[in-house]
């Protein structure tokens, strides 16, 4: 069990740009969440999968955010043309039906 | 529509003592309850959580109390070390197998030697 794997753990980018986050869960948990943190706030709730469906996406998860999980293993979160606002922590967790989240250490995003 | 509230944003307690972390919610919805610890630059790790049908869960020096009728849930860990040194989310569910937990602002818990 080597936990939760999020890649990169910081990112600078330009207004306007595309960035794309990779997440890798443990290996046995069907289910995978992203998160958004903001300073002085708690993680919220963004997307979730149960393997490879994506069963709800938060209304903060605007149009230029998608989230894919191929083959139920690892998930990407992509965000277009990023903005100034989506400077975040982005967490991303996983878990077996009924237990708690294991988190990773997150994605920092810096959109400058 | 803040539906988890932790309304101490900081706490500092010696060493030793008790800390008490506290947080209240508004959605009577809510039946499952965890509580997440934060360090800087890590994602939250579990702690302890407490289903509605309990009003007490304590695992080694944490221990969770739930008052329903208060809508009120509260941390208690003895006796505090400065490894407790953290962030400290509240979280809440609808049912123990949701898929989306609502988390509080976070209390910074600060123990002192």
């Amino acid at each position: 069990d080597t936990g939760v794997s999020q890649d990169p753990r910081h990112k600078i980018t330009k207004r306007g740009q595309n960035v794309t986050f990779r997440c890798d869960p443990i290996s046995e948990h069907n289910r995978l969440y992203w998160y958004r943190q903001t300073l002085g706030q708690g993680p919220e709730f963004l997307t979730y999968f149960q393997n490879e469906a994506q069963l709800e996406k938060s209304r903060l998860l605007s149009d230029r955010f998608s989230a894919e999980r191929p083959k139920g293993s690892f998930s990407t979160l992509e965000i277009q043309r990023t903005e100034q606002g989506d400077s975040a922590m982005y967490l991303c967790a996983s878990s077996l039906p009924g237990r708690g989240y294991t988190f990773g250490s997150g994605t920092r995003l810096t959109v400058v | 529509d803040q539906q988890v509230k932790q309304n101490s944003p900081s706490l500092s307690v010696q060493e030793g003592r008790i800390s008490i972390l506290n947080c209240d919610y508004t959605n009577s919805m809510f039946d499952y309850f965890l509580w997440y610890k934060k360090y800087p630059a890590e994602g939250p790790t579990f702690l302890i959580s407490i289903s509605s049908i309990k009003d007490k869960n304590e695992d080694g020096r944490f221990t969770v109390f739930l008052n329903k009728s208060a809508k009120h849930l509260s941390l208690h860990i003895v006796p505090s070390q400065p490894g407790d040194s953290a962030v400290y989310f509240c979280a809440a569910s609808p049912f123990s197998g949701t898929y989306k937990y609502i988390f509080g602002t976070g209390t910074r818990l600060k123990v002192l030697a």
